[in-house]
């Protein structure tokens, strides 16, 4: 089974939809991120948590809410979708005091905003 | 802000030949990463490189950091095809563990 899971895969909406993306994992790690990717622009860290108390903004978080229901699950959201927020979307863990705060990522859901 | 740069963008080369893909970054820091992505694919972790002068090798790729020229280097010996992908090198800032990710090197190996 896989560490890290998003769901969905793919996501295809309209303007102005409410979207939520979910993460879980089994790592067992504190730390949560999520990224968006564009073509030529690598990935750039909308928001990031340490553990369910912890959330802050990334350097993109600008239209974009995020949730920690618990360590292992971490969601972020649209609240109205507009068609510049289409991209692919990869969550990520990592667990500082091993491994030296190497981030693993999930495989990703594609959206597109209509 | 920190940046982080690679260069090139795209590589073409040839089965069998060698090849560099730099990674240069603006701040300082001791904590760089190599990911892989193949096309539609989520990143794969390559290296994790932890101070200065650390050297790791895995098959044909070797990467190496040097904090002190804020540079990474991804060397590619013997190019085999399988090794198409999308290189990204992040740098980690901070006690966060932010990375910031640089945009990328396409590499494609021809037959």
């Amino acid at each position: 089974d896989a560490d890290v899971t998003q769901t969905p895969r793919n996501r295809i909406t309209k303007t102005g939809k409410r979207i939520m993306l979910e993460c879980s994992q089994t790592k067992g790690h504190d730390r949560m991120y999520w990224y968006r990717q564009d073509p030529g622009l690598g990935l750039r860290l909308i928001y990031y948590s340490f553990d369910v108390k912890d959330i802050n903004k990334g350097e993109i978080s600008d239209g974009y809410s995020v949730s920690r229901q618990a360590q292992a699950k971490f969601s972020l959201s649209l609240e109205s979708a507009i068609p510049n927020q289409t991209a692919l979307y990869f969550c990520a863990t990592s667990d500082l005091a091993g491994g030296g705060g190497e981030q693993f990522f999930g495989p990703g859901t594609r959206l597109t905003v209509l | 802000e920190l940046k982080v740069e690679q260069n090139p963008l795209f590589l073409s080369m040839q089965e069998g030949k060698n090849y560099t893909i730099y990674c240069n970054y603006s701040t300082t820091s001791d904590r760089l990463y190599w990911y892989r992505q193949d096309p539609g694919k989520s990143l794969e972790s390559l290296f994790v490189l932890l101070s200065n002068g650390a050297v790791k090798q895995e098959g044909r790729l070797m990467a190496s950091l040097d904090t002190k020229a804020r540079l990474s280097t991804l060397h590619i010996t013997a190019a085999v095809h399988d090794l198409s992908a999308t290189y990204f090198c992040a740098v980690m800032t901070g006690t966060a563990s932010k990375l910031t990710f640089g945009t990328g090197t396409r590499l494609q190996v021809t037959l």
